[in-house]
C-alpha cells in the first residue's frame, strides 16, 4: 500500500523553464511534507518542507504547494538549472506516528541546457 | 563537519555469508534509521532506533538485524544475505522530535550473488 505516490518516474525540462514535480498521498493523518533531492552516488539531502497548516512555502527558486483537499503537493523549480538534474523524493509524516517519514518512489528530473 | 558515514560504500557478496554495514553520525542525534532504495519503490524503512538500546521494525525488516549500543553507531546486519537483498542502502539520523531534519549517509550498494 503506497501511501505516498510520485506517478512520474522522470521529467525532462529545458534550462530556464519551470519544473513541476508532483506527489499524491492517501493518509489524511499526514501533517508534514518534505522534498529531498538525490544526486548519483550521494545520499538524499533535504530541500524544502511544508506543514499542513500552510498551502505554500517558498525558498529561493523552490516552492512547494499543498492542496489538502486533493491530497496533493507539488514542487516548482523556477528557473530550472542543469545543476537541478537529480532524483526528487517526496516524503510525508504524521506527528502521531513519531515523525516517521514515508517516501514516494522518486522522480528523476533532467534539465537540458 | 556534520555527517553520517557508512561503510562499505560498495559490497559484492554471496548468498548466506553474514555481513555488517556500519553507520555512524557525529551530530548527537537520538533517532537513526536504515532505508533501502529499489527501482519503482522509493525509500523504504528497514529498522529505526529512537535512542540507545531502543530499536524497532520499519516497513521491510525481514532478513535484517540492527543494534544501538552507542548513540553514534547503528550497524545493519544481514545474517544470511539473499539475492532479494541486493539494493542501495541508506543510513539516516535526526534529532529527537517529529520535525527534525533527517540527514542521510552516502549509501551502500550491496549485491548478493
Amino acid at each position: 500500500d503506497q501511501q505516498v505516490k510520485q506517478n512520474s518516474p522522470s521529467l525532462s525540462v529545458q534550462e530556464g523553464r519551470i519544473s513541476i514535480l508532483n506527489c499524491d498521498y492517501t493518509n489524511s493523518m499526514f501533517d508534514y511534507f518534505l522534498w529531498y533531492k538525490k544526486y548519483p552516488a550521494e545520499g538524499p539531502t533535504f530541500l524544502i518542507s511544508i506543514s499542513s497548516i500552510k498551502d505554500k512555502n517558498e525558498d529561493g527558486r523552490f516552492t512547494v504547494f499543498l492542496n489538502k483537499s486533493a491530497k496533493h503537493l507539488s514542487l516548482h523549480i523556477v528557473p530550472s538549472q542543469p545543476g537541478d538534474s537529480a532524483v526528487y523524493f517526496c516524503a510525508a509524516s504524521a506527528i502521531n506516528q513519531g515523525g516517521k517519514l514515508i517516501f514516494g518512489q522518486g522522480t528523476e528530473l533532467s534539465v537540458k541546457p | 563537519e556534520a555527517q553520517v558515514t557508512q561503510n562499505p560504500r560498495y559490497l559484492i557478496t554471496v548468498t548466506g555469508k553474514k555481513l555488517t554495514v556500519t553507520c555512524s553520525q557525529n551530530m548527537n542525534h537520538e533517532y537513526m534509521s536504515w532505508y533501502r532504495q529499489d527501482p519503482g519503490l522509493g525509500l523504504r524503512q528497514i529498522y529505526y532506533s529512537m535512542n540507545v538500546e531502543v530499536t524497532d521494525k520499519g516497513d521491510v525488516p525481514e532478513g535484517y538485524k540492527v543494534s544501538r549500543k552507542e548513540k553514534r553507531n547503528f550497524p545493519l546486519i544481514l545474517e544470511s544475505p539473499s539475492p532479494n537483498q541486493t539494493s542501495l542502502y541508506f543510513c539516516a539520523s535526526r534529532a529527537a522530535g517529529p520535525r527534525g531534519e533527517q540527514f542521510f549517509g552516502p549509501g551502500t550498494r550491496l549485491t548478493v550473488l
